[in-house]
């Protein structure tokens, strides 16, 4: 199975903030990396799917990008319906599989 | 606009066989490309991919779960379901059903609200 790694696994960060979460795969997986936001209590939601390509209205102090190994989701300008938790998931293959996650706290 | 639903005991004995229905309704079921997966989060913890299937009855599982999994597909009821036999208390969790956007685009671009199954005698 191709694992992906993401750190940090929980972030304290205060509202208006920039900050990064990374995903690294285990083996190249090319583009194919996507991230996910949940909140408490709710299912995931789709922010990003091919490692940067947004799905729906995702605001714009979102950005993603990587290939290959290395990949990265920053939040500028951090906003308070921003706090929860993060996933990255690779399908590179038919083996799907999740990160495991990044708590974003309020600081 | 496309929403699922998952239903089913939300209590099982060790040993016995959980399973779970997804209604899937205002969208496409039986005809385009979309799969349709299976996710579940144990509490407090992450996301595990279970299975995905199209609605013709091809079917991928993870291997971790080796031949407990069963994905399948009733198109006249525009609804798949999952078997998971022999369960023990580490299958508590909450299961999503979702739709995978494709075969080749393997990401979840919908999702039902989770249902809680717990496993205890």
């Amino acid at each position: 199975d191709i694992q992906v790694t993401q750190s940090p696994s929980s972030l304290s960060a205060s509202v208006g903030d920039r900050v990064t979460i990374t995903c690294r795969a285990s083996q190249h997986i090319a583009n194919y990396l996507n991230w996910y936001q949940q909140k408490p209590g709710k299912a995931p939601k789709l922010l990003i799917f091919a490692s940067s390509r947004f799905y729906g209205a995702v605001p714009s102090r979102f950005s993603a990008t990587g290939s290959g190994t290395d990949f990265t989701l920053t939040i500028t300008n951090l906003h308070p319906e921003d706090f929860a938790t993060y996933y990255c998931q690779q399908s590179f293959n038919t083996l799907l599989t999740f990160g495991q996650g990044t708590r974003l706290e309020i600081k | 606009q496309l929403q699922l639903q998952e239903s089913g005991p939300g209590l099982v004995k060790p040993s016995e066989t959980l399973s779970l229905t997804c209604a899937v309704s205002g969208g496409s079921f039986s005809s385009g490309t979309s799969y349709w997966g299976w996710i579940r989060q144990p509490p407090g913890k992450g996301l595990e991919w279970i299975g995905s299937l199209h609605h013709s009855g091809s079917t991928y599982n993870t291997p971790s779960l080796k031949s407990r999994v069963t994905i399948f597909v009733d198109t006249s009821k525009n609804l798949f379901s999952l078997n998971l036999t022999s369960v023990t208390a580490a299958d508590t969790a909450v299961y999503f059903c979702a739709r995978q956007h494709s075969a080749y685009d393997r990401f979840f671009d919908s999702w039902g609200q989770g249902t809680l199954v717990i496993v205890s005698s």
